[in-house]
């Protein structure tokens, strides 16, 4: 089975703060993507990745950056967090050799406050 | 502007009893089509995929239908159960998108005993 996990399921922090939301894929999957989900807005795209230290800006990149220095790990990192970024962190992963069924498997996300 | 639409945006019914959700995409050239189930808290976890070749997927008691000529999907829950109560998330893919994907800001189904 696949398995993505992220380190965090709840997060309280304070505005301000730098904030690091790591997750973690046992398939070797070259893709791994970063997306918030809000209520009423569905899932939105933050970032991608397709391979080790690179990195593409999705839908709403602002006010977050990302790191992939091994293939398994990518890291979404809120350089100063503020209260609009509390929301429900949602990481996935996919290999990149199938596109036609380039299915995503999802962590079981973080639940990010921002007080 | 959201090229994936989902109706009913939530849905309640009784225990045993069938239903149907729908979703209409516009995204073109399409690629393929994914229905995902998401728990309260968790993360979506894939129900059905299909491509434009597929006009339907079934996956235990859920079948998910595709007419790519009218842009339209299906998913038909069979029997309900308790468990099924979750948010139904449909997802595109385009050919031109890459890694993109396009999401629907899916149904919320609740099942009552």
């Amino acid at each position: 089975d696949v398995k993505v996990t992220q380190s965090s399921r709840y997060l309280v922090k304070r505005t301000g703060e730098k904030v690091f939301l790591e997750c973690v894929q046992d398939m070797d999957h070259e893709n791994m993507f970063w997306y918030r989900q809000d209520p009423g807005l569905g899932l939105r795209l933050i970032y991608f990745s397709y391979d080790v230290k690179m990195k593409e800006k999705g839908d709403i990149p602002e006010g977050y950056s990302v790191s992939r220095e091994k293939k398994e790990r990518f890291s979404l990192i809120l350089e100063s967090a503020s209260t609009n970024q509390t929301s429900m962190y949602l990481c996935a992963s996919s290999f990149a050799w199938e596109r036609t069924h380039n299915e995503q498997f999802f962590g079981p996300g973080t639940r990010l406050t921002v007080l | 502007k959201n090229q994936v639409e989902q109706s009913p945006q939530s849905l309640i019914i009784l225990e045993g009893k069938n239903c149907t959700l729908q979703c209409n995409y516009t995204v073109s050239p399409f690629s393929n089509l994914r229905w995902y189930k998401q728990d309260t808290g968790r993360g979506p976890v894939s129900l059905t995929i299909m491509t434009f070749s597929e006009n339907t997927k079934s996956n235990g008691r859920y079948t998910a239908t595709l007419d790519a000529d009218t842009k339209q999907s299906s998913l038909h829950i069979t029997a309900s159960q308790l468990s099924d109560s979750a948010s139904y998330i449909c997802v595109v893919g385009g050919v031109r998108s890459g890694y993109a994907l396009n999401f629907g800001k899916g149904t919320s189904l609740l099942v009552t005993p």
